[in-house]
């Protein structure tokens, strides 16, 4: 069974540029979340990707958008960067089935600095 | 209505010792109570979880604690060791609705082991 990998490890971008950052979610798993972690908080949710369709979303402005594909990988987009998105990024897998599991298991995440 | 509240922010003990952190909840649509470990540079690693139709949970040297009617619960770290120095999460989801999939994390503890 293979853990959640995600790519890049790190990222430098300017203020305005785009970025994407990308998720393999565990062996089994059909559902991905993303998460920013700024530095000393807790993780935010971002949104929520399952059967590729975006299935719930957290208080982030529409410049973050995301994908998932049909094996179950997932893509977070950040349009117009800004300093404050500078943060850990991190991509959780999930079963989501007949019987709800709950349990998200995190990547080791993708730091990305704005400069 | 969506926030838990983790304390206390940093806790020192020395090994051998027990680790107790708490956290606080306020939506009583939360079901699931997991707990993460998360070390430097690295992505959450889920450690231990309940569901409020028990009282305590143990795995190992890791017990949750819940207490339904305070909507609250805690994480107690038995016979601590100094590997377990890392910063540790408390969160809280939801079975269904638009918050499906959403982890609600606390602001995190950052445990320090001393041997």
């Amino acid at each position: 069974e293979t853990g959640v990998t995600q790519s890049p490890t790190h990222l430098i971008k300017t203020r305005g540029q785009q970025v994407t950052l990308r998720c393999s979610s565990q062996s089994g798993h059909n559902t991905v979340s993303w998460y920013q972690q700024a530095l000393g908080q807790g993780p935010q949710f971002i949104f929520q990707y399952y059967r590729e369709e975006e299935n719930g979303r957290g208080n982030f402005p529409p410049r973050f958008s995301g994908l998932q594909f049909p094996n179950y990988s997932s893509e977070l987009n950040v349009n117009a960067l800004e300093l404050d998105d500078s943060a850990l990024y991190l991509c959780a897998s999930s079963l989501t089935g007949l019987v709800r599991g709950h349990e998200q298991y995190f990547g080791p995440g993708t730091r990305l600095t704005v400069t | 209505q969506q926030q838990v509240k983790q304390s206390p922010q940093s806790l020192i003990v020395q090994k051998g010792g027990i680790s107790i952190i708490n956290c606080a909840y306020e939506n009583t649509a939360f079901d699931y109570f997991p707990w993460y470990q998360q070390f430097p540079g690295k992505g959450p690693a889920l450690l231990i979880a309940i569901r409020p139709d028990v009282s305590e949970k143990k795995e190992g040297r890791f017990t949750i604690s819940f207490n339904k009617s305070a909507k609250q619960f805690s994480l107690h770290i038995m016979d601590s060791q100094p590997g377990d120095s890392a910063t540790y999460f408390c969160a809280a989801n939801t079975r269904g609705g638009t918050s499906y999939g959403k982890l609600t994390f606390g602001q995190g503890t950052i445990l320090t082991v001393h041997p």
